[in-house]
């Protein structure tokens, strides 16, 4: 049972740089969100999305961009990458916008120096 | 403004002995969830355990069960029988029925089993 995989695992990215985080889940779940972890904080949305073709921001949207054009795969891109993206990445899928479980990833490691 | 507060930044507990986390939240909405979730060294989140607010019976998974008391907007989290592989982040979580599965975390709570 594959789930919900991230990829990279670990990334260490320069200022100015950019880079996808890449999502992918085998559950049919339509579904799917990116939330970022910082040191001794709980975990923040940044964007979410309903079904294919349909994205919306969540709490903290500035400095990524978001695609979703399966059902599948819901990819995050950095532009321009800033120390203030150094964070922990997890991707998550659920069935259902009401209560469901969520399913996360194992997180993507990101350090911009 | 939903916001869910974790007020013990860490917490430990003997080998076999109960722990209590506790967690509150502030919420308007009539129909929500709440969830207590686990992050191990691992770094992976795994669901404990899940409360709907519409049911008055407390939720209970095996070792695992909550103390949901609506009216305080309190849910805590009770670990009987602790084992040395519960040690790890705690996060109380909560999502309201139109918030599309949104969930809004508290900081979590860093339970250490002493063996």
């Amino acid at each position: 049972n594959a789930g919900v995989t991230q990829t990279p695992k670990f990334r260490i990215l320069k200022i100015g740089q950019s880079m996808t985080l890449q999502c992918t889940q085998d559950m049919n779940h339509n579904y799917m969100y990116w939330y970022r972890q910082d040191p001794g904080m709980g975990l923040k949305l940044i964007y979410y999305s309903v079904g294919a073709g349909i994205t919306d921001k969540g709490e903290v949207p500035n400095g990524y961009n978001v695609s979703r054009s399966t059902t599948e795969d819901f990819p995050l891109r950095l532009e321009l990458a800033a120390p203030s993206q150094t964070s922990v990445y997890f991707c998550a899928s659920s069935y259902s916008g009401t209560g469901a479980e969520a399913f996360f990833g194992q997180g993507t490691r990101l350090t911009v120096v | 403004a939903q916001t869910v507060t974790q007020s013990q930044p860490e917490m430990s507990v003997q080998e076999a002995e109960t722990v209590t986390l506790s967690c509150t939240y502030d919420t308007s909405e009539s129909d929500y969830y709440l969830f207590w979730y686990k992050q191990p060294p691992s770094r992976q989140m795994i669901l404990v355990i899940r409360q709907e607010a519409y049911k008055q019976q407390n939720a209970t998974e095996n070792r695992f069960s909550v103390n949901f008391q609506k009216a305080a907007k309190s849910f805590s989290l009770k670990i009987s029988d602790s084992q040395l592989g519960d040690a790890a982040m705690y996060f109380c979580a909560y999502v309201y029925g139109g918030s599309q599965g949104n969930l809004i975390f508290g900081k979590g709570t860093k339970l250490s089993v002493k063996p």
